[in-house]
């Protein structure tokens, strides 16, 4: 069964890095054609942060105005999120998403969602 | 960026009738529109990919339908545990993006 798994700080400083990974887990990362990050701000709607192919391409939101970076470890079978500078504007819950179809880009896998708190 | 509209943004059903949500594309992206149930506290639950198929598992009373620019999601028979927040999201470009939600609640 294939599971994904969101850590990270839950409080991270005003002007700061925030770092998320999600571990997947009863699947290889390497064979997944397509993973992401969205988020969902307290009372506010949901919000892609970017994707990345297995190929290796790397999407991201314009509106993160470059702040954001996915990187990949396939030896821990985790993917990561950091995105730089963070105001309140970036609290959310911040899930890791997978579709299980492949050549897909809709989320049907989904993790738990974690909160990040972005405070002074 | 394409930009995605949903109306309304909240409606209001009773148990047993049937209710459509729009979600509207700044331009044509072809069927690939997928819609998703959030409740609170829970992860987003796809429902529908590409325009009109239905995930495994969810009840034959949503479906969808719609392309280029205007897509529908419609709930037949609205039970109580399809009181929920629905969202669009456009998958025609790899920057994806969704619509702001329609809110269903209890009339």
């Amino acid at each position: 069964q294939v599971q994904l798994q969101e850590s990270g700080p839950g409080l991270v400083k005003t002007s700061e890095t925030l770092s998320l990974t999600c571990t997947v887990s009863g699947y290889s990362i390497s064979s997944g054609f397509y993973w992401g990050w969205i988020r969902q701000a307290p009372g506010k709607g949901l919000e892609w942060v970017a994707s990345f192919f297995r190929s290796g391409d790397t999407f991201y939101n314009p509106s993160l105005k470059s702040r954001a970076t996915i990187s990949v470890d396939t030896s821990k079978n985790t993917f990561s999120l950091k995105l730089r500078s963070v105001t309140a504007a970036d609290t959310a819950v911040y899930y890791c998403a997978t579709p299980v179809a492949k050549n897909a880009r809709y989320f049907d896998l989904w993790g738990r969602g974690t909160l990040v708190t972005v405070s002074s | 960026d394409i930009q995605m509209t949903q109306s309304p943004s909240s409606l209001s059903a009773s148990i047993g009738d049937t209710v459509t949500i729009t979600c509207r594309a700044s331009q044509s992206i072809s069927i690939y529109l997928n819609w998703y149930q959030e409740t609170p506290g829970k992860a987003p639950k796809l429902l529908i990919s590409t325009s009109s198929n239905l995930q495994s598992g969810v009840p034959s009373r949503f479906s969808g339908s719609g392309s280029e620019t205007d897509f529908t999601l419609t709930i037949n028979n609205v039970q109580p545990e399809d009181f929920a927040t629905y969202y669009c999201q456009q998958s025609y470009s790899n920057l994806l993006t969704f619509g702001p939600g329609t809110k269903l609640d209890f009339k």
